[in-house]
């Protein structure tokens, strides 16, 4: 099973809102992404977490906050976000770093994101 | 900064024709993965390749990885609608494995 879960499909949020996006994988997994991916243009990597902690945050606003609650679990916590944050957000898990060979990354099918 | 350039950037074609897409860089990469991307969804992995060299095939589908593991390339053989959508390469980190660099992407249309 090389499946990773993504809730919800769709979010349209006003700027005051606060909301959260939800990821969840099944493959034994120690190392968890968030992407943000604008239209016509490839990913772009926000946080990587590594056994449960937070090992890159690629300078990410603080109005975007990763929590990764167990080594399955991946969340993004939104809030005063910006229209130009309307993006598709995806998430993503690989082996952990420390076991050696490819890290290869499996997306989810991601959560299309809409800031009014 | 390390840099993934595909060629062409944009494909289209008729059903049955061959296609290849190429993914190059002046960097080396510990290895690339190929992804096929459809609109509103996640890139669907295809292949990882790993070697120098490498070579394989997934159906109609053919990937090289570079000698030098700096390039890759996609071959589609006769090409069919199913095939429409985004190809993306993105390349291992030698140095940092956590991180992909990936490439501009080629999206293709096949039509009847």
């Amino acid at each position: 099973d090389t499946e990773v879960t993504q809730t919800p499909k769709h979010l349209v949020m006003g700027m005051t809102n606060k909301k959260s996006l939800k990821c969840e994988q099944h493959m034994g997994h120690r190392a968890m992404y968030w992407y943000k991916q604008k239209a016509k243009k490839p990913p772009e990597l926000m946080f990587v977490y590594s056994y449960e902690k937070l090992s890159i945050n690629e300078s990410v606003p603080s109005r975007f906050s990763p929590e990764c609650p167990n080594s399955s679990l991946l969340n993004l916590h939104l809030h005063a976000l910006q229209p130009e944050d309307s993006a598709l957000y995806l998430c993503a898990s690989s082996q952990a770093f420390n076991l050696g060979g490819s890290y290869t990354q499996y997306f989810g099918p991601g959560t299309r994101l809409t800031v009014l | 900064t390390q840099l993934l350039e595909q060629s062409p950037q944009f494909l289209s074609i008729q059903e049955g024709e061959n296609l290849t897409v190429y993914c190059n860089s002046s960097s080396v990469f510990s290895s690339l993965q190929w992804y096929r991307q459809e609109p509103g969804e996640g890139p669907v992995l295809l292949v990882t390749v790993v070697t120098g060299g490498e070579v394989k095939k997934l159906k109609r589908l053919t990937f090289q990885f570079g000698d030098a593991r700096k390039d890759s390339s996609l071959h589609i053989t006769a090409a069919q609608p199913g095939d429409t959508g985004l190809y993306l390469c993105a390349g291992e980190d030698t140095g940092t494995a956590s991180k992909l660099t990936f490439g501009t992407g080629t999206r293709l249309q096949v039509t009847l």
